[in-house]
């Protein structure tokens, strides 16, 4: 168990649709990341959250959003759904602000859009 | 811009084989950090080592070692007498210090283990 708590684990939505994925990190983490894992993408880097505020943008679609509460949950939200966004959407922490150590990740919320 | 090569797409050995996956990385950075995460049929990404680029000594652990050679710009990893249990997806990533760099782990795009009896 990483510490880090995804939910929800498994979501099936329709095209055009509007889902919220949702990250606790590790107790002591301030960086939140969020990945994407597709087929034909592979593991990409989507964006991070350091304390409350976003650090760094990575392959993020526009439709695509996210914020980091004062608690230092994450959401993720993805809107105007396309198939190709199905993937399995991975959150990740850290202590810190760069990746230099291990980075905990979730078991992944698997996103499927029919 | 950083880049992972991991060649081998699929590999299939029989149980206590020893196998060695490749891993070949680029990056302008001149510190830097390697890792390796095993992705099991769960799904989940575990964690498995780190490695920064001032430090070349090969590690073991158990039955995994890892062979960082800068010269070669390659993090080969080898699990010795391969279980049954040892079957998963393992990505090779890279990190740096630089702006673009430090936020994120850029992976490879995996390389599937299959151990049979």
């Amino acid at each position: 168990d990483s510490g880090v708590t995804q939910t929800p684990k498994h979501l099936i939505t329709a095209t055009g649709q509007r889902v919220t994925l949702r990250c606790s990190p590790r107790s002591g983490d301030l960086s939140v990341y969020w990945y994407q894992q597709s087929l034909d993408q592979g593991l990409q880097f989507l964006i991070q959250y350091y304390n409350g505020e976003e650090r760094a943008k990575g392959n993020i679609l526009e439709r695509f959003s996210a914020q980091q509460f004062p608690d230092l949950h994450s959401e993720l939200n993805l809107s105007s759904l396309e198939l190709g966004d199905s993937a399995l959407y991975f959150c990740a922490s850290s202590v810190g602000l760069g990746v230099t150590g291990e980075l905990f990740f979730g078991e992944g919320s698997r996103l499927t859009v029919l | 811009a950083q880049k992972v090569t991991q060649a081998q797409t699929e590999i299939s050995v029989v149980e206590k084989e020893d196998v060695t996956l490749d891993c070949v990385y680029e990056t302008r950075d001149t510190t830097y950090y390697l890792f390796w995460y095993k992705q099991p049929p769960s799904g989940e990404l575990v964690f498995l080592i780190r490695r920064n680029s001032f430090d070349e000594q090969n590690e073991i652990s158990g039955r995994y070692s890892w062979n960082f050679q800068k010269s070669t710009s390659s993090f080969n990893f080898t699990i010795t007498a391969s279980q049954v249990v040892d079957s998963a997806v393992y990505f090779c990533a890279l990190s740096g210090i630089n702006t673009g760099t430090a936020s994120k782990l850029t992976f490879g795009t995996g390389t599937r283990l299959q151990v049979t009896l």
